[in-house]
């Protein structure tokens, strides 16, 4: 089974501060990572994924195998940057379907 | 594109009532997901259709809960009865696998 886990529920940091959320996944096969990002009541956006190996609003990831982690960076946060933001894991096994985290909640301080 | 659309933005109703809730995917997206978002459980996946086929209902929480996926433009999903419980947001979502799936605003849905 996957299974995707952000340990943190609440992250505060002020502007200007370096942010990581972090995010664990358990898969048997080869995954594929996303980050999701929800701003206050708006719909979920792509962030990023592992294998576009970009840095989108200053954010970045790296896929971890040994580890199994994907955690989600920025060395400055902005107060933009608050928003709900979800790890997810895509199975070809399962026909592509996403397997979320809980979710971490960013609030960036002035 | 205007993305994935979904109808109603927000339904308020009163437990008991059949609730419909409609979904437009992406044109040319193959699959159709449909997921409930608490804050008590976060994100959950209730079903999914590839090419109008529905493939995993594990996530459909009873049998009150049904989806129907017509034809490659639009699906629904439908609770009857409906049941305080079910308030949530719902969200659609479509995607032309293996690429990234693009969510709708969702449906805000309080049952009273």
């Amino acid at each position: 089974a996957q299974r995707v886990t952000q340990p943190e529920k609440l992250l505060s940091v002020f502007k200007g501060a370096p942010v990581e959320l972090k995010c664990n996944y358990s898969y048997s096969g080869s995954p594929e990572l996303f980050w999701y990002v929800q701003y206050s009541r708006q719909r979920l956006q792509l962030l990023l994924r592992h294998i576009s190996r970009e840095s989108i609003k200053g954010f970045t990831a790296d896929l971890n195998k040994g580890e199994t982690s994907f955690h989600l960076k920025k060395p400055f946060a902005q107060e933009e940057d608050s928003a709900m933001y979800y790890c997810a894991l895509q199975s070809k096994a399962a026909g592509n379907k996403l397997t979320f985290g809980g979710g971490t909640r960013v609030l960036v301080k002035p | 594109d205007a993305g994935v659309i979904q109808s109603p933005r927000h339904e308020v109703t009163e437990m008991g009532q059949e609730v419909t809730l409609r979904c437009k995917p992406i044109s040319g997206h193959n699959s159709l997901f449909w997921y409930r978002q608490t804050m008590m459980r976060g994100l959950e996946l209730l079903i999914y259709f590839n090419n109008n086929v529905p493939i995993d209902d594990s996530g459909m929480p009873e049998d009150r809960f049904s989806a129907k996926m017509p034809n490659a433009s639009f699906s629904t999903l439908k609770i009857q009865p409906s049941e305080p419980r079910d308030s949530a947001v719902y969200f659609c979502a479509s995607s032309l696998v293996p690429q990234p799936q693009h969510f709708g605003d969702g449906t805000r849905l309080s049952i009273l």
